[in-house]
Order: structure tokens, then sequence, then C-alpha cells
């Protein structure tokens, strides 16, 4: 079946640094796409989100990129904090779908 | 976020046991879902709702049932708790509208044992 996956379970980098997320989708449908924080002990918090007809979007600090030729999505971080620190989750839709597909997340880990 | 609240925040319970989990928001979002989240599975979607008169089941519905009081209210019950419905469960809103995406909003969660 399609799936959301990610490339890296866990990523540790040093405060200051750039951070980059990644997560491979498998459904060409799928036309939008987000990416979520959660913090430990709190529900996904939206970071960012990016369409099909896009191949890039971004936001403060954050960048998503997208790139459908194959099937992959990232997040950049900019100048990562130590409140960057958190689980990241991509998430993919396909169209007129209403159930956002996730993916089993990554940690980030922030080190000082 | 304070939008979306789910009570219990945390709730031990014995295997049969009924349980229901609430959850409301003041976003006036017309869309609300249900999805379990597990360790090392991501999020799966239980139930949704598109408005008070309309439920669905998602991707793992089976032990589960919902009702939706009220556009501001949607509950997940437990009929029979089993520990395998071990998990923390997270409520999500959202609103489609003209030329914006249907992004989904999520609530606190609520962490849910069952011995």
């Amino acid at each position: 079946g399609e799936s959301v996956g990610l490339h890296l379970p866990t990523l540790s980098v040093q405060e200051g640094d750039n951070s980059i997320i990644n997560c491979a989708y498998s459904n060409s449908a799928s036309d939008y796409f987000i990416w979520y924080k959660q913090e430990s002990g709190k529900g996904p918090q939206f970071i960012i989100d990016i369409r099909s007809n896009m191949d890039k979007r971004q936001g403060q600090r954050v960048t998503v990129l997208l790139n459908k030729t194959v099937k992959h999505l990232s997040l950049q971080i900019a100048a990562t904090q130590p409140g960057d620190s958190a689980v990241y989750f991509c998430a993919e839709r396909a169209p007129r779908g209403y159930a956002l597909n996730f993916g089993k997340g990554t940690s980030l880990l922030v080190t000082p | 976020d304070a939008d979306v609240t789910q009570t219990p925040r945390n709730r031990i319970t014995k295997t049969g046991k009924r349980i229901m989990l609430e959850c409301s928001q003041t976003k006036g979002h017309d869309r609300m879902y249900w999805y379990r989240q597990d360790p090392g599975l991501g999020l799966r979607l239980i139930y949704y709702s598109f408005d008070v008169k309309d439920i669905n089941k998602g991707e793992i519905s089976d032990g589960y049932s919902v009702s939706r009081q009220a556009q501001a209210k949607f509950s997940l019950s437990l009929e029979s708790a089993i520990p395998n419905q071990t998990a923390l469960y997270f409520c999500a809103t959202s609103d489609l509208m003209p030329g914006l995406e249907d992004t989904q909003y999520f609530g606190p969660g609520t962490r849910l044992t069952v011995l």
C-alpha cells in the first residue's frame, strides 16, 4: 500500500546549525503535504505546508522543499535552537482526501 | 492548542471497562478527527466527522465508537477496553475554506493505559 516514511529516525545537531529532515512518500497522487512538530507531552503542532504545484515554500526559519520527481519532501530549519528539539512528522493527503497519512517521525535533538 | 481541548489528559483503566474520551474545540471548525499514536507507528485515523450528522470510519475503527454531540464536541468511546488500546489519543479539527487548505489542528492528547 501507499506509505509515508522518513529517512532518519533520529537527528542530532548543534545549536546554531541548520537542520534538514527528510521524508519519502510513495503516493504520486498526493497533492498536499504538511510538516508537524510534536514536543514531549503535547499534540502535533502545524509548522508549514506545501501544495503539489509548488516546489518550495518558506516560513519563519523553516523551508519545505518538494521534489515530485523522486517523491521526496524535506524540512529545513535555519539556525536551529534548543526549542526546536522535538519529533517532526511529515504527512501527505491524496486529492479530495480527508485523512492525513503520517510518517513515523524523526526525533531532532539540538545540543549546545 | 488551547482551541482544542481533550479530557481526561491521562486515564488508567482495566480490561473490559467502557471508557469515553472527550474533545471540545472553540475554533468553529466543522471537521473533527480522532487519531491514535503508538511508538514508532505515527498517527493513525480512528474516526472522523465532517459535520454533526456525518460520522465515518477511519483506518482503525474496530473496538471504537464516536459521538458528535455538537459542532464543538466529538467523543471517542472504547466499549470494552483491551490492553492493546493503550496509546496516546489525539483529537484534531479542520475547516475547508474556499482557496485554503484543510489543515488539521491537534489537541494536547489523552494518554490511556489499559491494564
